[in-house]
């Protein structure tokens, strides 16, 4: 089964400063990896996919998440953070159980952009 | 926002109870899947409907039933309540059933269990 981890329960950085949100996977096979970000009390919202080609990614909102494949990573990433950034962020995996294409998610990361 | 709704936004019910909660998929999407999400703890997946029939099943008892109709809204019902099924419910529509298609998340649905 495909699986990803993410390291770090909390990130905490200060508004201006460039963002990172680590994401390691365990595939076998390609890997089709998802970031998503869940805010207070509302559904998860889709960032970005990689599926194949351009290692870097671009996503909604100005993220964008780099994909090596001999670090086994994909970690999500802001050049310049904003307060409102603050949220749940997940990375996923797609994973197939019984025939269906579901997503296997990490267990999240809780970023804080500092005033 | 997406296209995806999920109805009610919050429910109290008491164990033993049942419970059925609906989803309406984004326009033109063909697929829904189902997902709990118990606090602090990423989405798991339950199960996952592909043109009214289901197309695979996470690691859940059979109590965990679902429907998909043919405009392709869903419901999932969960029978015989537990206090460990209080979670949030987030069905997520995508386009098709195939790897690379992104599901999309409407915006949850907060069950409680007493």
């Amino acid at each position: 089964a495909q699986s990803v981890a993410q390291p770090e329960d909390q990130v905490n950085v200060a508004e201006g400063n460039p963002l990172t949100v680590k994401c390691t996977y365990s595939v076998s096979g390609n890997p089709y990896l998802f970031w998503y970000v869940q805010y207070p009390n509302r559904g998860l919202q889709f960032l970005l996919k990689y599926i194949t080609g351009d290692n870097l990614v671009k996503g909604s909102y100005g993220f964008e998440a780099e994909f090596n494949k001999s670090q086994t990573s994909f970690h999500l990433k802001k050049p310049s953070a904003l307060v409102s950034d603050s949220a749940l962020y997940f990375c996923a995996v797609r994973d197939r159980v019984s025939g269906a294409n579901n997503l296997f998610f990490g267990t999240g990361t809780r970023l804080t952009v500092i005033p | 926002e997406t296209g995806v709704t999920q109805s009610p936004t919050h429910l109290i019910k008491t164990r033993g109870q049942q419970v059925t909660l609906r989803c309406s998929s984004q326009s033109g999407h063909n697929t829904v899947s189902w997902y709990q999400q118990a606090l602090g703890q990423g989405p798991q997946f339950i199960f996952q409907y592909y043109r009214e029939e289901e197309n695979g099943r996470g690691n859940f008892p059979p109590r965990f039933s679902g429907l998909q109709f043919p405009n392709y809204s869903s419901e999932l019902n969960v029978n015989a309540l537990e206090l460990d099924d209080s979670a949030l419910y987030l069905c997520a529509s995508s386009l098709d059933v195939g790897s690379t298609d992104t599901q999309y998340f409407g915006p949850g649905t907060r069950l409680t269990v007493l």
